[in-house]
């Protein structure tokens, strides 16, 4: 079967940094996306990986590992409005997005 | 550019009536369209993929006659929910690809119905 693993919630302070990881098992890669999802808000696009390596744009990064079947997002200095659900997805073989059942982060002052 | 716009924002309706949902791409052609549906406190659930000019394909556990959609053009798709019902409230989000990255998918900002 297909699944994509992430933890439920985490917590962190205003001004860090939070590493949120995904891992997954699937039929086939075609990249993995990581979406941001306010509450009662559709999810907006953060980034797509499809090789290995870090990418990085502003405060946000992501790094994937196609061979361990991982990825993290890694969030720098964290604000109030990053409070939000972060989900991972991935491509499959047939082009299908696979999702996972999404991170909520709360952040602290 | 990758804009996706969704018709009406909330509805609210009685039981046994049908809603309509549009799902446009506003500045790309989608060969792609997809609907989701997502319950408070879950994650997105993929009810059927749809492309421009063919039947769409539902997802096991989905209703076909009960969840209609409609893939006219290549900028608009529309998802009607025939003789809704209270457990049909839920947020449903349309999105699409063939934007600037094919792999990418381009989310409508969602449709919340509440049915009474």
């Amino acid at each position: 079967g297909q699944n994509i693993d992430q933890p439920t919630e985490m917590t962190a302070t205003e001004g860090a940094i939070v590493q949120i990881n995904c891992t997954y098992q699937t039929s086939g890669f075609n990249g993995l996306f990581w979406y941001q999802q306010h509450a009662g808000e559709a999810p907006t696009f953060l980034s797509y990986n499809v090789l290995d390596g870090l990418e990085e744009k502003g405060r946000f990064s992501s790094f994937l590992s196609r061979s361990k079947g991982y990825s993290y997002l890694l969030l720098k200095e964290l604000q109030m409005k990053d409070s939000a659900s972060y989900l991972c997805a991935v491509l499959d073989s047939n082009y299908q997005l696979i999702w996972g059942a999404g991170t909520k982060l709360i952040i602290k002052p | 550019g990758a804009v996706v716009s969704q018709h009406p924002s909330w509805v609210i309706c009685k039981s046994g009536t049908s809603v309509k949902i549009e799902c446009r791409s506003l500045d790309f052609q989608a060969t792609t369209m997809f609907w989701y549906r997502q319950f408070p406190k879950q994650s997105l659930m993929l009810m059927a993929t749809s492309n421009e000019g063919s039947k769409a394909t539902y997802e096991q556990g989905v209703e076909k006659d009960k969840f209609l959609i409609n893939h006219a053009s290549l900028t608009l798709s529309t998802l009607t929910v025939t003789s809704a019902h209270p457990e049909d409230s839920s947020f449903y989000i349309c999105s699409a690809r063939g934007g600037l990255a094919a792999e990418s998918q381009y989310f409508g900002p969602g449709t919340r119905l509440t049915v009474l």
